[in-house]
């Protein structure tokens, strides 16, 4: 299967300022990653669906001009929380694949 | 649009002894089906998974879930839990050809010795 990673592995960063989260595939070249969030003692919610090359596309209910997907290459998808607040804190875990998806180890994001 | 249910949030079992974790899934034709596995703080490791052809479907270690078209349902199994197998247990449906997938909320599995 894919090998996922990302980029950092936990942040915690200030109110207000900006956070960028990076997944890479390592072994699949992934047209399509898949960006979930999952606060705590909670399941997975999916936010956005990253498009290489075009914008993403963004479930209902995500603000898109806070979460900014980058989807530049084949094996890289940046997802960047603008301006956050510590309700932004939570797990964010990318995926990649086709009808099986491979997951990202996860980025935990704690917003002070 | 699929969805999935996991009526256990948490379930509590000895070592040693068997494990049935519930799922039932929401989807108008034969869906995509998952289980994951998360140790905390950890991301997913996927354990299992249905596409088609043969109901019951073996895994990695030492589970397997059987689905159930006539009760929507896939529930995971396990013969002889180990201590290793305290974690928390995700069932997740996928529609073929879109490769977004929806959760349930969870199943809290502790194993007390």
């Amino acid at each position: 299967g894919a090998v996922v990673s990302q980029h950092p592995s936990w942040v915690i960063c200030k109110s207000g300022t900006s956070v960028k989260i990076e997944c890479r595939s390592l072994d699949f070249q992934a047209t399509t990653m898949f960006w979930y969030r999952q606060f705590p003692k909670q399941s997975l919610m999916l936010m956005a669906t990253s498009n290489e090359g075009s914008k993403a596309t963004y479930e209902q209910g995500v603000e898109k001009d806070k979460f900014l997907i980058n989807h530049a290459s084949l094996t890289l998808s940046t997802l960047t929380v603008t301006s956050a607040h510590p309700e932004d804190s939570s797990f964010y875990i990318c995926s990649v694949g086709a009808d099986e998806q491979f997951f990202g180890p996860g980025t935990r994001l704690t917003v002070l | 649009a699929q969805s999935v249910t996991q009526p256990d949030i948490h379930i509590t079992v000895s070592e040693g002894a068997s494990l049935e974790l519930r799922c039932n899934y929401s989807y108008g034709a034969t869906p995509y089906l998952f289980w994951y596995v998360q140790s905390p703080g950890q991301g997913l490791q996927l354990l299992l998974k249905y596409f088609s052809g043969d109901t019951l479907v073996q895994g990695i270690k030492g589970f397997e879930a059987e689905f159930k078209r006539s009760q929507s349902s896939f529930n995971l199994r396990k013969p002889s839990v180990h201590w290793s197998d305290a974690a928390e247990y995700f069932c997740a449906v996928g529609a073929p050809g879109d490769y977004k997938l929806s959760f349930g909320a969870g199943t809290t599995v502790t194993v007390r010795a």
